[in-house]
């Protein structure tokens, strides 16, 4: 089983600001992480993912993450956020192998203020 | 990609009704999977929608409560059956498209589902 822990539920910050959306997750098998991003009264769309390989991983929109296995952390980082970055940030997690359903954490609001 | 679309988009239904929730892709796919969104929070598994068989339900969920069928590899239906106020959430469609590396999870944009 996996679990996902998102230790903000609210980052406010100041537009042109950088920002981090933290993201800590355990398995007792190897995953997949995933950020996905949930505009107001939207679905939800991938932002990124990590596979294998880098583990920096860029992303859609500016935002990058890294992946860090020993502290199994996989925080979400954008040097430069825009208003219209304001929304709910969820990081998840699925296994390489098996369903591939996601665990997602309880999410992330991130509100840019002018 | 997959474009995944839902119907209804909302609804609004009164205690111990039944609603049913369609999910059509536009492609085929190799998994789709029934999410729960309560209000303010995460998403949460409700289900594995198998093609052809029974679904696989996640903890805290019963196929009497939430019946789901997957006739064929592009569509599926949740039904929220005996509806209460608690029921009020999100629910969104799912789906791995096998053709996508490594099986990128694509959804639906949700039914937002109010009981009164």
């Amino acid at each position: 089983a996996q679990s996902v822990t998102q230790l903000d539920s609210q980052v406010p910050v100041f537009e042109e600001a950088p920002v981090e959306l933290r993201c800590n997750y355990s398995s007792s098998v190897s995953v997949y992480l995933f950020w996905y991003v949930q505009y107001p009264n939207q679905g939800l769309q991938l932002l990124l993912k990590y596979l294998s390989g880098s583990t920096l991983v860029k992303g859609i929109n500016g935002f990058e993450a890294e992946f860090n296995k020993s502290q199994t952390s996989f925080h979400l980082r954008k040097p430069s956020v825009h208003i219209s970055d304001t929304a709910e940030y969820f990081c998840a997690v699925s296994e390489r192998t098996g369903r591939r359903a996601l665990t997602f954490g309880s999410g992330t609001r991130l509100q840019v203020q002018p | 990609s997959a474009v995944i679309s839902q119907k209804p988009s909302r609804d609004i239904c009164q205690r111990g009704t039944s609603l049913t929730i369609q999910c059509q892709v536009d492609s085929q796919v190799t998994m789709m999977f029934w999410y729960r969104q309560q209000p303010g929070q995460s998403l949460t598994l409700i289900a594995t929608a198998n093609q052809g068989s029974e679904a696989t339900y996640e903890s805290g969920f019963v196929i009497d409560k939430f019946p789901i069928s997957r006739p064929n590899l592009t569509f599926s239906t949740l039904t929220v059956s005996n509806m209460s106020p608690e029921d009020s959430s999100i629910y969104l469609c799912s789906a791995v498209s096998g053709r996508a590396m490594p099986d990128e999870q694509f959804f639906g944009p949700g039914t937002r589902l109010t009981v009164l």
